[in-house]
């Protein structure tokens, strides 16, 4: 089983301000590599996959990348609709797919 | 509108069974493998069981094995997923996602709430 780690766990910045959210497998995916954001009462929503694509209708200020084994969720300029917490998830190893345990964002 | 509907939760013993269902619309389900996620009470998602878009591969996270099943009815439009032998540990949750072509979950049900409690 791939493991997946998120950091840091919680991350309490102000509007405007940028966020960097960091996820790690403990095994190569590729790029098979995506970022969810889920806010208290709704279902989680798809923000990036492929590691950096953005999912349709995403704002631009979401984006993601990969250096080697990291990928990184860049959250640019803050709003307050953003407070969530987000994960990352790997589909390299269909169908047995494996979410971090996320990282919440206090705005 | 594409959209999916979960039901069949409820309050369950330990060790009886449940089955949850899916309902889709709005796109070609046949054409989509889908899955279930759930998420504990106070604990991040959790991959359930996945099934490709002719239910001829599926799979489960280790904890379920052997007691959750799952299975799509393509001429219904719906998925479901039989739980046996609950445990108060299955108490979550439970979404069912649609897999995008890339293999990521683009579409999610609002889930349903399993309880497993005496």
């Amino acid at each position: 089983e791939i493991v997946m780690t998120q950091s840091p766990a919680t991350l309490s910045l102000s509007p405007g301000e940028g966020a960097t959210l960091s996820c790690r497998a403990s095994r190569g995916v590729a790029n098979n590599l995506a970022w969810y954001q889920r806010k208290p009462g709704q279902a989680p929503r798809l923000l990036v996959y492929g590691g950096s694509t953005r999912a349709a209708g995403i704002p631009a200020r979401f984006s993601g990348t990969r250096s080697g084994a990291e990928f990184t969720l860049t959250i640019s300029s803050l709003q307050s609709e953003d407070s969530a917490v987000y994960y990352c998830q790997q589909y390299n190893t269909w169908p047995a797919f494996t979410f971090g345990p996320g990282t919440k964002v206090d705005i | 509108e594409v959209q999916l509907v979960e039901s069949g939760g409820g309050l369950v013993q330990p060790g009886r069974s449940l089955t949850l269902s899916c309902a889709a619309s709005g796109f070609t389900f046949e054409g989509y493998a889908m899955h279930w996620v759930r998420q504990a009470p106070g604990k991040g998602l959790e991959w359930v069981s996945g099934i490709s878009r002719n239910s001829v591969n599926f799979g489960y996270v280790d904890s379920v094995k052997g007691r959750f099943t799952i299975s799509k009815d393509n001429a219904k439009n719906s998925l479901y997923l039989h739980m046996g032998n609950l445990r108060p540990e299955d108490t979550a949750l439970y979404y069912c996602a649609r897999e995008n072509y890339y293999g990521s979950l683009d579409v999610w049900g609002q889930g349903t709430t399993v309880t497993v409690s005496s």
